[in-house]
C-alpha cells in the first residue's frame, strides 16, 4: 500500500480564497483524522471520521472549516475563505480501528500558506 | 482534557550514546500510547505502539516502556547514531473520540 497520500503537497493562497486539501486513506482503514500543526500549537486533532461518518469535530477552529468523507476512500478538509493564520501543515491519518488497537498512519501533509 | 508533555524539548548527544527520553500524560484513562518521528519538512512515521495493557515494546534499538498509573513513557534508543537525528513525538489516545493527544516533541540531534 502507498500509505496515506494528501494532495497538494504544497499550496499558496491569497487571503479570502477557499482552499480544498484532499486525502486518501490507507486502504482498509476505517477511521480518518485531519490535524493541524503550528509551531505554536504543535499538533491539534481537527476531527475524526469512523466508516465515513464524523464522530467528533470539536476540533474545527471556525465555521469556515469544513470536511467530508464522501466514501471510504477519499476525505477533503475546505476553508472557505481563508486567512492569514490558517498557514499551517494539515496531516490526514487513518487507522484500522480508531486509535484503540492500532497505529496512526500520516501522510506527508500539505503546508498551507495564506498571504 | 488530556496534556502530554515531553522532556527535554532539545538533546544533543554524540553518536554511540544511549539516550532516554520521556513523555508523561494526565489523564491515565488511555487506549495506547504511539511513539513518532518527524523529520524536518516530513510527515509522522509510526515507531511504536503500546497498548494500555502493555508494559513495553521494542523495535530494534527503540524500546518503549508504559507505566499508565503513572501516566509516564520513556523512549529509549540504544547506541545512537547520526540518522537517528529528528524529532521525536509522544502521543495518548484518549477520550471519547479515542483522539490523539501529542506532545510537543523532543528534538535529537546526534553528533557524528
Amino acid at each position: 500500500d502507498a500509505g496515506v497520500i494528501q494532495s497538494p503537497r504544497h499550496e499558496v493562497t491569497e487571503m479570502g480564497q477557499e482552499v480544498t486539501l484532499r486525502c486518501k486513506p490507507i486502504s482498509g482503514h476505517n477511521s480518518l483524522f485531519w490535524y493541524r500543526q503550528t509551531m505554536m500549537r504543535g499538533l491539534e486533532l481537527l476531527i475524526y471520521f469512523n466508516n465515513n461518518v464524523p464522530i467528533d469535530d470539536s476540533g474545527m477552529p471556525e465555521d469556515r472549516f469544513s470536511a467530508k468523507m464522501p466514501n471510504a476512500s477519499f476525505s477533503t478538509l475546505k476553508i472557505q475563505p481563508s486567512e492569514p493564520r490558517d498557514s499551517a501543515v494539515y496531516f490526514c491519518a487513518s487507522s484500522g480501528a480508531g486509535h484503540t488497537r492500532t497505529e496512526a498512519f500520516f501522510g506527508q501533509g500539505t503546508r498551507l500558506t495564506v498571504v | 482534557k488530556q496534556e502530554v508533555t515531553q522532556i527535554p524539548a532539545a538533546l544533543s548527544v554524540p553518536e554511540g550514546e544511549n539516550l532516554v527520553l520521556n513523555c508523561s500524560f494526565t489523564d491515565s484513562a488511555i487506549y495506547n500510547l504511539q511513539w513518532f518521528r518527524q523529520d524536518p519538512g516530513k510527515g509522522l512515521t509510526s515507531l511504536l505502539l503500546i497498548q494500555s495493557s502493555q508494559r513495553e515494546q521494542t523495535s530494534g534499538r527503540l524500546n518503549a516502556s508504559l507505566d499508565k498509573s503513572s501516566g509516564r513513557s520513556t523512549l529509549y534508543i540504544a547506541a545512537s547514531q547520526p540518522g537517528d537525528s529528528a524529532t521525536y513525538l509522544c502521543a495518548v489516545a484518549s477520550g471519547s473520540a479515542r483522539q490523539l493527544t501529542f506532545g510537543s516533541g523532543t528534538q535529537l540531534t546526534v553528533l557524528p
